[in-house]
């Protein structure tokens, strides 16, 4: 099983900053088959990104993704109030797992 | 536009089988080319995927929950269903079904959610 290390678990910044938030794997996740989620209090995730670099239908293109092999990243460029939520990333390429989550906060 | 929605007991008494069904609307539960997926996430925890299962009935389930787990297609509805047997309060969580595209695709559309709580 491939196990997904989100860091930092809980990140605080304010409204117009930059997010950087990483998802380590425990091996090499094949052709890059590695999403990112967003979830609000209550409410399903929401597909970010997939193939770690492609938007979803109807994501603002503040949000990115980029990294490959064991290594990747969502970056939020400018924080808006909406944003603040918990992020997971998800492997597809070999079974499925998800890392635990980055919680972002309004600092 | 697609909408899928999770339904059934909310609570569950250890040992016995969770039951769980979800309906699909906006769209064909036997359209080629979607595996309907069920993945679940304890209270104030991270998510679980537990398994998928093709139109055609070829399913395919996470190795951990494997020997308890069924997903099946039932006939003439628009549907899927989740069991899960010999429940324990571990097993307490949102469960929530999902379709994602054939191949390998993350999941794309998601129900809402429904709280299932395994206690006596």
């Amino acid at each position: 099983e491939i196990v997904l290390t989100q860091s930092p678990g809980t990140l605080s910044l304010s409204p117009g900053e930059r997010a950087t938030l990483s998802c380590r794997a425990s091996q090499s996740v094949s052709s890059n088959y590695l999403a990112w989620y967003q979830q609000k209090p209550g409410q399903a995730p929401r597909l970010l990104i997939y193939g770690a670099s492609s938007r979803a239908t109807g994501i603002p293109d503040r949000f990115s993704g980029s990294g490959s092999g064991t290594d990747f990243t969502l970056t939020i460029s400018r924080l808006e109030p909406e944003d603040f939520a918990v992020y997971y990333c998800q492997q597809y390429g070999n079974s499925i797992t998800f890392g635990q989550g980055t919680r972002l906060e309004i600092k | 536009q697609l909408q899928l929605q999770e339904s059934g007991p909310g609570l569950v008494k250890p040992s016995e089988t969770l039951s769980l069904t979800c309906t699909v609307s906006g769209g064909s539960i036997s359209s080629s080319g979607y595996y309907w997926s069920w993945i679940r996430q304890p209270p104030g925890k991270g998510l679980e995927y537990i398994g998928s299962i093709y139109y055609s009935g070829s399913a395919y389930y996470n190795p951990s929950l494997k020997s308890r787990v069924t997903i099946s297609v039932p006939t003439s509805k628009n549907q899927f269903s989740l069991r899960l047997s010999s429940v324990t309060a571990a097993d307490t969580a949102v469960y929530y079904c999902a379709r994602r595209r054939d191949g390998y695709n993350p999941s794309d559309y998601w129900g809402q959610g429904t709280l299932v709580t395994v206690s006596s």
